[in-house]
């Protein structure tokens, strides 16, 4: 079974402390995106990756960077959190039936609730 | 550009009644179309999708037709259960970029006992 996985489920920070979301996919999927979910706003990628070391800004960067070492790992970095940051963090991986087909399923992890007081 | 309107919640139902969740996209070209399910405390996994108009996407009694007439994605159920209560996203792929999936806003349902 497909499976991604985010290293925590609830973070409180503080104003200011620097913050590494992880994801880990062990689909051996090239693509991996990060969104934040708010409610009333859905959800809003903030960025994603389409192989090691490559990423692109998604529609909401301002305030978050990414790290892509290795192919199953990408990480959310928040370099100095804020308050408004607070909100669930969601990492995602697509699953793509034929190489040169149509979008298909994303798979989701469970997220991570982070608080920043 | 491309977009997911869907209609806002919450929505709450009785059990065992008729469910309608309108979702309309905008989009150039030929966008893949799904609805994604969020039960309480976990992650958003696929319910059901479809890659071309008239395709029907189905799963657990629901069910979505694409209708490229009406740029519509519009999910339903004949019977709900207290167990469908969850948040509903309807979503579409990006045309231009095979894997980046546009969300709408997320609709709340509420199914009483």
């Amino acid at each position: 079974d497909v499976k991604v996985t985010q290293s925590s489920r609830y973070l409180v920070k503080r104003t200011g402390e620097k913050v590494f979301l992880e994801c880990v996919q062990d689909m051996d999927h090239e693509n991996m995106f990060w969104y934040r979910q708010d409610p009333g706003l859905g959800l809003r990628l903030i960025y994603f990756s389409y192989d090691v070391k490559m990423k692109e800004k998604g529609d909401i960067p301002e305030g978050y960077s990414v790290s892509r070492e290795k192919k199953e790992r990408f990480s959310l970095i928040l370099e100095s959190a804020s308050t408004n940051q607070t909100s669930m963090y969601l990492c995602a991986s697509p699953k793509r039936v034929e190489l040169a087909g149509p979008s298909d399923t994303q798979y989701f992890g469970p997220g991570t609730r982070l608080t920043v007081l | 550009g491309n977009s997911v309107t869907q209609m806002e919640g919450p929505v709450t139902l009785s059990e065992e009644a008729f469910l309608t969740i309108n979702c309309t996209y905008t989009a150039t070209g030929y966008p893949s179309l799904f609805w994604y399910v969020q039960y309480p405390g976990e992650g958003l996994q696929l319910l059901l999708k479809a890659t071309k108009a008239d395709d029907k996407g189905s799963n657990k009694g629901f069910e979505a037709t694409y209708r490229k007439e009406t740029t519509s994605f519009h999910l339903e159920k004949g019977s709900v259960q207290v167990s469908d209560s969850a948040v509903y996203f309807c979503a579409l792929s990006d045309p231009n970029r095979d894997d980046k999936i546009i969300f709408g806003k997320g609709t709340r349902l509420h199914i009483l006992p």
